[in-house]
């Protein structure tokens, strides 16, 4: 059974901390992996990784991908309260995507 | 350019009823995700739509269902509702050529007593 699995499940820091979020799949037939940020309702769009040891950033966000060992991470460095979401990661196989139960972050000022 | 859009925002029914969700894909997108995301959870995939035909499939029972049209717009119907079925049901749309890249619409809220 093709699976998903993040960790932590929630994570509170304080602004300026830098946060790692972990994601680990088991899935047939792995075409991409994304990284999603839920605030409210819809998520937003943030990576996709295709390739292992290719990191990907945007501002103080970066993620990475291990084909090998099956998981990819997502980096916030100097985190403020804006960036307080719950954070997805899916798979993609063939034309469905494998969604994790997400990581809740909290940033208290 | 106009994002995905979903209609209505919240709704409430009783078990053993039918809902009719809607999703407008945003401009020059032909392809249409719904998704399920129970409170806590991660979005599960219920199916995908592209020229009006189911392209793929979650695991969902046959009481969902959809239908995309020619505007690639796209409805969920979902029936003999069940306690189970309270939710948050979200659209992607993308561009075949582009699947990767879905754009979510807000979501419907539907809560089942």
């Amino acid at each position: 059974e093709d699976k998903v699995v993040q960790s932590p499940l929630s994570l509170v820091v304080h602004e300026g901390d830098t946060v790692t979020l972990n994601c680990s799949y088991e899935v047939t037939n792995f075409r991409s992996l994304l990284w999603y940020k839920q605030e409210k309702k819809a998520p937003t769009f943030l990576f996709m990784l295709t390739s292992s040891g290719i990191e990907k950033k945007s501002g103080r966000l970066s993620s990475i991908l291990d084909k090998k060992e099956l998981f990819s991470i997502l980096n916030i460095t100097a985190t403020q309260t804006g960036d307080s979401a719950v954070y997805l990661c899916a798979v993609r196989t063939g034309n469905q995507f494998y969604f994790g139960t997400g990581t809740s972050l909290t940033v208290i000022p | 350019e106009t994002g995905v859009t979903q209609s209505p925002t919240h709704l409430i029914k009783t078990r053993g009823q039918q809902v009719t969700l809607r999703c407008s894909s945003q401009s020059g997108h032909n392809t249409v995700s719904w998704y399920q995301q129970a409170l806590g959870q991660g979005p599960q995939f219920i199916f995908q739509y592209y020229r009006e035909e189911e392209n793929g499939r979650g695991n969902f029972p046959p009481r969902f269902s959809g239908l995309q049209f020619p505007n690639y717009s796209s409805e969920l119907n979902v029936n003999a509702l069940e306690l189970d079925d309270s939710a948050l049901y979200l659209c992607a749309s993308s561009r075949v050529s582009s699947y990767n890249e879905q754009f979510f619409g807000p979501g419907t809220r539907l809560t089942v007593l």
